[in-house]
């Protein structure tokens, strides 16, 4: 089983709907991040999380909201989806600052198409 | 201004040839992690390379090399001898240890391999 795993993999979903997409991981990482990615543009942060009690947002928080609901569950919200939100989602993980590389560690990505 | 500027959207090697993919950076940050990322088109990322902005040598991990110039900010991945299956979306990341700790990526570089 993937380290970092995500769900769903794939949502098509049309203007208007809530979609949450979920994220789960075994590495007992403390840092925990939701990114997007769009052709072209790279990987945009959304959200990131350094324990349970700690959120934040990133460069493109507008329309989405996160929750994290245990060490090792973060959650990704879209209240109302819209279409410009169509990209392939993921979730990472890291270790803290100290550890010689703190490498991200990504799940497989969930695609979102919003009709 | 951009953190990560990666030049080359595309770049096209010959199969056993060598290849560059560049990548600059921008921080006051002394501390810092500049990472390579492979995403094929399945769409998973792949950790490749880390070199810590205090390491002394470039590092290397296989066919893979960073070529460090910090006074330049310039953390270029070397592909020695590429393979068809090298063909791949290839990601410069950097990570700033003191300043927010978050993780910035580049906009990529498509690489194909031609046998």
């Amino acid at each position: 089983d993937a380290d970092v795993t995500q769900t769903p993999r794939n949502r098509i979903t049309k203007t208007g709907k809530r979609i949450m997409l979920e994220c789960s991981q075994t590495k007992g990482h403390d840092r925990m991040y939701w990114y997007r990615q769009d052709p072209g543009l790279g990987l945009q942060l959304i959200y990131y999380s350094f324990d349970v009690k700690d959120i934040n947002k990133g460069e493109i928080s507008d329309g989405y909201s996160v929750s994290r609901q245990a060490q090792a569950k973060f959650s990704l919200s879209l209240e109302s989806a819209i279409p410009n939100q169509t990209a392939l989602y993921f979730c990472a993980t890291s270790e803290a600052t100290g550890q010689r590389t703190g490498e991200l560690f990504f799940g497989e990505g969930s695609r979102l198409t919003v009709l | 201004a951009q953190k990560i500027t990666q030049t080359q959207p595309g770049m096209f090697v010959q199969e056993k040839e060598a290849v560059t993919l560049d990548c600059t950076y921008d921080t006051s940050d002394p501390s810092y992690g500049l990472f390579w990322y492979k995403q094929p088109s399945s769409g998973e990322m792949i950790f490749l390379i880390y070199q810590g902005s205090y390491d002394q040598q470039n590092a290397t991990e296989g066919r893979y090399s960073l070529n460090f110039q910090k006074a330049r900010k310039s953390a270029n991945l070397v592909i020695s001898a590429s393979q068809l299956g090298d063909s791949a979306m290839y990601f410069c990341a950097m990570r700033e240890i003191n300043t927010g700790n978050q993780f910035y990526f580049g906009t990529g570089t498509s690489l194909t391999v031609i046998p």
